[in-house]
């Protein structure tokens, strides 16, 4: 089984819908990602947070929310969505420091 | 600030032939670390290397290697005797002391290796 899982893999949705992306992972790390990627721009970090009571902003927080309802869960919601959030969405995980294995990503095309 | 330059945005190649995929990186910090990623058509990102400031070691993983100097800010990623399933998008990313759980990430070089 994986190690970081996300669900779901794909979704369609319409601007002004609130959507949900979850993250799971099995590896015992306590830092947690979401990066969104778009063609040309490689990787941008979304929000990180260090452990259960702790949330950071990244670079493109704007739009977005986050909630680490557990070490092992990080979820990513988008409120409102809108066109320019159709994107490619990685969620990661690591010990302080260390490399950052990544899940299988979710596709997500706001109509 | 930290930074990563891929400059390369696609590279194609014929099977067989080496490829080098270059990464150049800013930070002020003196302690950091460097990855590389591979994104195959697939979409996941499935991790290569991790090398830290310090060892300047060239590093050889079958048909891989990569060269670090941090004279030239460079870690460079090269792939010998190319072959299809070498066909992804790469990406170079730096963390640095200043914190190392924010990684930033190139843009990514798009290879494509040709039967």
């Amino acid at each position: 089984d994986a190690d970081v899982t996300q669900t779901p893999r794909n979704r369609i949705t319409k601007t002004g819908k609130r959507i949900m992306l979850e993250c799971s992972q099995t590896k015992g790390h306590d830092r947690m990602y979401w990066y969104r990627q778009d063609p040309g721009l490689g990787l941008r970090l979304i929000y990180y947070s260090f452990d259960v009571k702790d949330i950071n902003k990244g670079e493109i927080s704007d739009g977005y929310s986050v909630s680490r309802q557990a070490q092992a869960k990080f979820s990513l919601s988008l409120e409102s969505a809108i066109p320019n959030q159709t994107a490619l969405y990685f969620c990661a995980t690591s010990r302080v420091g260390e490399t950052q294995y990544f899940g299988p990503g979710t596709r997500l095309l706001v109509l | 600030a930290q930074k990563v330059t891929q400059a390369q945005t696609e590279i194609s190649v014929v099977e067989k032939e080496d490829v080098t995929l270059d990464c150049v990186y800013e930070t002020r910090d003196t302690t950091y670390y460097l990855f590389w990623y591979k994104q195959p058509p697939s979409g996941e990102l499935v991790f290569l290397i991790r090398r830290n400031s310090f060892d300047e070691q060239n590093e050889i993983s079958g048909r891989y290697s990569w060269n670090f100097q941090k004279s030239t800010s460079s870690f460079n990623f090269t792939i010998t005797a190319s072959q299809v399933v070498d066909s992804a998008v790469y990406f170079c990313a730096l963390s640095a002391e200043y914190n190392f759980n924010k990684f930033y990430f190139g843009s990514g070089t798009k290879l494509n290796v040709k039967p």
